[in-house]
Order: C-alpha cells, then sequence, then structure tokens
C-alpha cells in the first residue's frame, strides 16, 4: 500500500525557516517524481513544486521561488521542502504527493497526482 | 500561472446528473490533454478522480467522467449520491514542468 506522511509542520515568525519532510513507503520511491501542493484555510489547492526522480530537475510555483527549495533522498524514501523567509501568506496545509508522468525526448508532462499524504498544518505568524 | 476557473458551486438531487466546468487557457488546458480531477472530502486529502482528461483510476466509480473541449474541461458526475458531497479541483498540465489547479467547486446534494 503506498502511503505518504508529512511532518515538520508548526507556528513559525514571519520571516523565518521550516522544513517538512514526506516519508514514503509502499513503491519505489525513486522512480517517481514528487509533488508539494497547499491548500490555505478555507481556500483552494496551489501546486508548490515538484523534483525528478533523480533530484537533477526542480520546478516551483512562481510565489515561492527563492524561497523554497524541494529536495529528496532516495536512500530513506523521504522528501522535503524547506521554507525560507516565510510570510503569512504561505500558511497552509502542505501535502506532499507522488506525480505520474509521461517522459518523452526528455520532456516529462504530468497526468496527474495519484496518491497524497495527509497534509502538515505551517502557520506564519507572529 | 493563473488558477483555472470553476464554477464556486454546483447543485443536483440524488440520481441527477451535475457537470462542473474548468476553464484555462491555450498555455494550458487548451494545449495538453492532460487535465485530472480530484475530489476532496471536508478535513481530508484530495483524491484522484479522473486523469488524462477522462481516465479512471482503478477503484473510481464509472459514474464519474471527463471530457475536454478547447480550453475548457469538464466533469461529470451522473447518478448523483450523498457521498459525492465534496469539493473537486481540476488541474493541467502547463508546460515547463509545471501543473496549476482550479480554483475549486463545491458540489451540494440536495
Amino acid at each position: 500500500e503506498v502511503q505518504l506522511v508529512e511532518s515538520g509542520g508548526g507556528l513559525v515568525q514571519p520571516g523565518g525557516s521550516l522544513r517538512l519532510s514526506c516519508a514514503a513507503s509502499g513503491f519505489s520511491f525513486s522512480s517517481y517524481w514528487m509533488s508539494w501542493v497547499r491548500q490555505a484555510p478555507g481556500k483552494g489547492l496551489e501546486w508548490v513544486a515538484n523534483i525528478k526522480q533523480d533530484g537533477n530537475e526542480k520546478f516551483y510555483v512562481d510565489a515561492v521561488k527563492g524561497r523554497f527549495t524541494i529536495s529528496r533522498d532516495n536512500a530513506k524514501n523521504s522528501l522535503y521542502l524547506q521554507m525560507s523567509s516565510l510570510r503569512a501568506e504561505d500558511t497552509a496545509v502542505y501535502y506532499c504527493a507522488r506525480d505520474r508522468r509521461y517522459c518523452s525526448g526528455g520532456i516529462c508532462q504530468s497526468w496527474g497526482l495519484d496518491h497524497w499524504g495527509q497534509g502538515t498544518l505551517v502557520t506564519v505568524s507572529s | 500561472q493563473s488558477a483555472l476557473t470553476q464554477p464556486a458551486s454546483v447543485s443536483g438531487s440524488p440520481g441527477q446528473s451535475i457537470t462542473i466546468s474548468c476553464t484555462g487557457t491555450s498555455s494550458d488546458v487548451g494545449s495538453y490533454n492532460l487535465v485530472s480531477w480530484y475530489q476532496q472530502q471536508p478535513g481530508k486529502a484530495p483524491k484522484l478522480m479522473i486523469y488524462e482528461g477522462s481516465k479512471r483510476p482503478s477503484g473510481v466509480s464509472n459514474r464519474f467522467s471527463g471530457s475536454k473541449s478547447g480550453n475548457t474541461a469538464s466533469l461529470t458526475i451522473s447518478g448523483l449520491q450523498a457521498e459525492d458531497e465534496a469539493d473537486y479541483y481540476c488541474c493541467s498540465y502547463a508546460g515547463s514542468s509545471i501543473n496549476v489547479f482550479g480554483t475549486g467547486t463545491k458540489v451540494t446534494v440536495l
């Protein structure tokens, strides 16, 4: 059974940093792209970042570029999101998700996020 | 990276069919047959219901179907049931390894 378990959320002051983790099990973690998606309280879903199987390609939504860093440790079956210079608008539940892709000619296109964790809440407030 | 546009709410009676639209642009929905749909029950993580516009993952009821025309994708729920009451989000691949979600639709079963 595929399982994704996020951790690391909590209360942080504006301008602070936090690192989220996602522990994966039940599948070959190193074979899949992975994504982070967030949801502000009472709001919709927002894709945040994704990372290729080997960690060599990473992509971000404009709102977090230069502040967030996605990474992975395939030996530990773990995904991470390092968040810095946090703002009130980063307050959200952060989900990790397995990102399914078609790859052809070096281009990988996402067809869906087929498994999600339960999420971890990040609150940015003074 | 603007969010795709969905109606805020859609409602229907048990047994009826409802359709949720998802409008993007020629840079996302219109360029790729890679729209997915997610169901989110209150307090729960999203669940993949449709991928590649019209395909259902194993275990998803065939009452859920998807389609696309131009820059607009649609999710239809047939034979509406009380358990279908939830929020629904579309998502499209938008090129350069980026995904964009829709604004979300609350489905109410009357």
